[in-house]
């Protein structure tokens, strides 16, 4: 299947600081990717559809100044979580969508884990 | 997006073919049923997809009733590895703006 690659893995910040996270489509081009969050236990929760070129479209109830997401090119997404609280540590995944019609596909990345101390 | 239920959990025998059914009575006529799993501490990973007709490719097989209202996925020779959770999902892509929403899936062990 298609490859999609998150960076970093893991990181660890402290509180009040921004951190930044990639999402990359390593053999194909989306012009639509997605991110979720997701806490210990619970299921992947829809945060954010960011459209390449455009701005990014949030979920209800998510704050878009403090998630800001920038889709630069058809194979880059970032998400930048800004001014960081214990509460925002996650684990934050995003997908891509490959093909058209009945041939769509969303590949996830591996996912990125992020504790605020 | 058509709202689907599954059962929160399941055991299988290693070796042995895993049936997970789900419910997806409401769906519409352009929504597919998609299967993705997530082992844990992972992405989802996609496990094939279907609008009507049954579908089988390398991982699993998925059946879909004749009304579409249930389907269920196969994994024919169950193992250790495919211990995860199982989120079945009705979606309509169009065009790349579709959204998939996550249930809270089927947890399936597979024991020794």
């Amino acid at each position: 299947g298609a490859v999609v690659s998150q960076h970093p893995s893991r990181v660890i910040c402290k509180s009040g600081t921004s951190v930044k996270i990639e999402c990359r489509s390593l053999d194909f081009q989306a012009t639509t990717m997605f991110w979720y969050r997701q806490f210990p236990k619970q299921s992947l929760m829809l945060m954010a559809t960011s459209n390449e070129g455009s701005k990014a479209t949030y979920e209800q109830g998510v704050e878009k100044d403090k998630f800001l997401i920038n889709h630069a090119s058809l194979t880059l997404s970032t998400l930048t979580v800004t001014s960081a609280h214990p509460e925002d540590s996650s684990f934050y995944i995003c997908s891509a969508t490959r093909g058209a019609g009945g041939r769509e596909t969303q590949y996830f990345g591996p996912g990125t884990r992020l504790l605020v101390l | 997006d058509a709202k689907t239920t599954q059962p929160p959990s399941m055991d299988c025998a290693e070796g042995r073919a895993a049936n997970l059914p789900c419910n997806h009575s409401t769906i519409s006529g352009n929504e597919y049923v998609y299967w993705y799993r997530q082992i844990h501490s992972q992405g989802p990973q996609y496990i094939i997809h279907g609008l009507k007709n049954n579908e089988t490719n390398e991982m699993a097989s998925l059946i879909i009733t004749e009304d579409r209202k249930s389907s269920t996925l196969i994994l024919p020779h169950a193992t250790l590895r495919d211990t995860a959770v199982y989120y079945c999902i009705a979606y309509h892509g169009s065009g790349n703006t579709g959204k998939l929403i996550f249930g809270q899936g089927t947890t399936l062990q597979v024991k020794p």
